[in-house]
C-alpha cells in the first residue's frame, strides 16, 4: 500500500494478557517510530529504529513493552502482562530520514485492557 | 530533559478569523519543528514545517513563524473553514532520533 498500516485496528485485551500491535511502514522508509497516545494528548514517542536496528527505546514506559523490526520493515509491539494504563492509541510512523523529515503515520491501534 | 509547552489547549473561533497557536521549547540544539493535524479518529498528518535557518514560512492559508531567541513558533490559519476544526500538535526534533510533541489544540471553527 501506499501509506503505513497498522493492525489491527481496535485490540480489548484482558488485564494480564500479552498482545502484539503490527506496523507496516511505507517500503523504502529507514526510520520507523512508535508512539503511544493518551486521550486528549499529543503522541509520546516510545521507540525508534533505523532499518533493523532499535536506536532509541528511551520511550518505552517499562520492561513489558518489547519493540522489534528484525527485517528492516515490518515492526511489532509487544505489550506483556497488559495493565489497564496501557490503554491507549499506539501509533506507528516512517520517515525517509531519521527526524527531520516529514513522517508519515497510521492509523493507530486502539488498546483497551479491561 | 526536552519539552514542548503548546497554548492554547483549546480554541474557539468564528469562520473567516484568524487562529493562532504558540509552542516554546526548551533545547537549543531544536532544528526542525513541525505542525500536525489530527481530525477525530484519523492519523496524524504534516501541514506545514520550519527548520532553524528561516524564521517563517508560508503555504496558503497556513503560516509558521520561529523565534529561535525566544525559543518559541507559532502556527497562523487566517481564513478559518469549518474544515479547519481539528487538534493541532506542534513539535520538534533535536537531533537525535526522537520528534517530541506538545499537548495539542483542539480548534473549533465555529459556522
Amino acid at each position: 500500500g501506499a501509506g503505513v498500516s497498522q493492525s489491527p485496528r481496535y485490540k480489548v485485551a484482558k488485564r494480564g494478557q500479552d498482545v502484539a500491535l503490527r506496523c507496516d511502514p511505507i517500503s523504502g522508509h529507514v526510520s520507523l517510530f512508535w508512539y503511544q497516545q493518551a486521550l486528549g494528548q499529543g503522541p509520546e514517542f516510545l521507540t525508534y529504529f533505523q532499518n533493523e536496528a532499535q536506536l532509541d527505546k528511551s520511550g518505552l514506559p517499562s520492561d513489558r513493552f518489547f519493540a522489534e523490526r528484525p527485517e528492516g520493515s515490518v515492526s511489532t509491539l509487544k505489550i506483556q502482562r497488559t495493565q489497564q494504563e496501557d490503554s491507549a492509541v499506539y501509533l506507528c510512523a516512517s520517515s525517509i530520514g531519521p527526524g527531520d523529515t516529514e513522517a508519515f503515520f497510521g492509523q493507530g491501534t486502539r488498546l483497551t485492557v479491561v | 530533559g526536552e519539552n514542548v509547552e503548546q497554548h492554547p489547549s483549546t480554541l474557539s473561533v468564528q469562520e473567516g478569523d484568524s487562529a493562532v497557536i504558540k509552542c516554546t521549547y526548551s533545547d537549543s540544539a531544536s532544528n526542525y519543528f513541525p505542525w500536525y493535524k489530527q481530525e477525530l479518529g484519523k492519523r496524524p498528518q504534516l501541514i506545514i514545517d520550519i527548520r532553524s535557518n528561516v524564521g517563517e514560512k508560508k503555504d496558503q492559508r497556513i503560516a509558521v513563524t520561529l523565534n529561535k531567541t525566544a525559543k518559541h513558533f507559532s502556527l497562523h490559519i487566517t481564513e478559518t473553514q469549518p474544515e479547519d476544526s481539528a487538534v493541532y500538535f506542534c513539535a520538534d526534533y533535536t537531533g537525535g532520533f526522537k520528534t517530541i510533541f506538545g499537548a495539542g489544540t483542539r480548534l473549533f471553527v465555529k459556522a
